[in-house]
This record gives structure tokens, sequence and C-alpha cells, in this order.
């Protein structure tokens, strides 16, 4: 079975532009979640999806934003991009919301310039 | 909110020695404790987890145990071997059985765990 596939794995961009992640789950799983790493403050929580609601969201400011479809595919966005925002993004998947075993898919980098 | 805190912040075993990480949470609530291992540009790999109704846990030669009273639980590799060696993170967070939102993970700082050949 497929892992949790996430695009792109790379990317540059400038400060002030926008930037949209998309993520594959694992099949069957309908949960997604989204973490950003960076080396400064660890693996932190950004939200959760699931059946194309946000059921929970982290301490970031409104410029991360996502969105779930209806084939539990999901895409975050962050705007007006800045300096700190560069770190690996991680996707997660589960089978449902809150009381499953959560898989990782291997990131995408993104740096800003 | 959740707060985990992981030691040591690096741990280095001579290979075949047992390598032992420690976290300690602040949210008694918190029922589900993964942990996961990173290895260099990839994306964290579940290892192993243990729930709040069991004191114990073992996969070989990875263990977890878990002490609810004094909220901290541990995780135990015997008999390491070179790909062992990665960054080493423990987790906690609120399972809601009924399948209701809840929050994500929260994480410690990583150990990074270096088996000396």
């Amino acid at each position: 079975k497929a892992g949790v596939t996430q695009t792109p794995r790379y990317l540059i961009k400038t400060r002030g532009q926008q930037v949209t992640l998309s993520c594959s789950p694992i099949s069957g799983h309908r949960s997604v979640s989204w973490y950003q790493q960076t080396p400064g403050q660890g693996l932190q929580f950004l939200f959760e999806y699931f059946s194309e609601t946000q059921r929970n969201k982290g301490n970031f400011p409104g410029r991360f934003s996502g969105r779930q479809f209806s084939n539990s595919r999901s895409e975050m966005n962050v705007s007006t991009l800045e300096l700190g925002d560069s770190a690996l993004y991680l996707c997660a998947s589960s089978l449902g919301s809150g009381g499953n075993t959560i898989y990782f898919g291997e990131g995408s980098w993104l740096t800003v310039v | 909110g959740e707060n985990v805190e992981q030691h040591p912040s690096t741990l280095s075993v001579q290979e075949g020695d047992s390598a032992v990480i420690k976290c300690t949470y602040s949210d008694s609530a918190s029922n589900y404790f993964p942990w996961y291992k990173q290895e260099l540009g990839k994306g964290p790999q579940l290892i192993i987890d243990i729930r709040s109704n069991v004191g114990e846990k073992k996969d070989q030669r990875i263990a977890v145990t878990l002490n609810k009273t004094a909220k901290h639980f541990s995780l135990h590799i015997t008999e390491t071997q070179p790909e062992d060696s990665a960054v080493y993170f423990c987790a906690a967070r609120l399972r809601v059985e009924s399948g209701g939102g809840a929050d994500g993970l929260t994480f410690g700082k990583g150990t990074h765990l270096i088996i000396q050949p």
C-alpha cells in the first residue's frame, strides 16, 4: 500500500509570495493533518482535516490555511511568505480523526528567500 | 496545552549496547504516546506507540514504558545497530476513541542517537 505522498518535495519562494503544498493520504485514510518542522521550534501541529472539515488548529497565524477534498487529498497554503516560514512541512494521515495512529509523509522542503 | 520534554538531546552508545530516551508530559489527560524515528531528509517514521491503559509494550528490540502517575514514558532500544542511528521523537496526544476531534500531536525536541561502531 502506498504511503503518504507529498508534492512538491522541494521549492524556493520569495518573501511576499504564496505557496500551495499538496498531500495524498494513505488509501482509505480520511484524516489529514499538517505539521511544520524547523530546527528552532521542532515539530509543531498546524491543523487537521477530516471529511473536508477542519477539526483542529494549532497556534499559527491566519496566513496558514488548508483544505481537504472529497477524495481525502489535502492542500495547505501559506500566503505572504516570510523568511521564518522556511521549514519542512509534513503531512500525516490516519484512518479517522482523533483516535488513530498517525503516519507521516516525506515532507515538502520550503525555502523562503 | 500539552508540553513534552525529551532527554537527552544527544545520545552516543556503542554498537550492541542499549539506549534509553526519556520523555515527560504535562497534561494528565493525554492518553496516547507514539515514538517516531526520523532519518536525514525523510519524514518521521512511527516505530512504536503506547496507550495509557498499558504500562509497557515491546516490539523485537524496541520497548516503551509508561508511568502515568509520574507522567513520563521511555523508549528502550536493545542490541543497538548502526541503522538505529537517527533522530527519535516522542509525542503525546489526547486520543478520542469516539472519533471526535482532538488536538494534534505535541512533540518533544528530539534525541539524536549515534551508534558508535
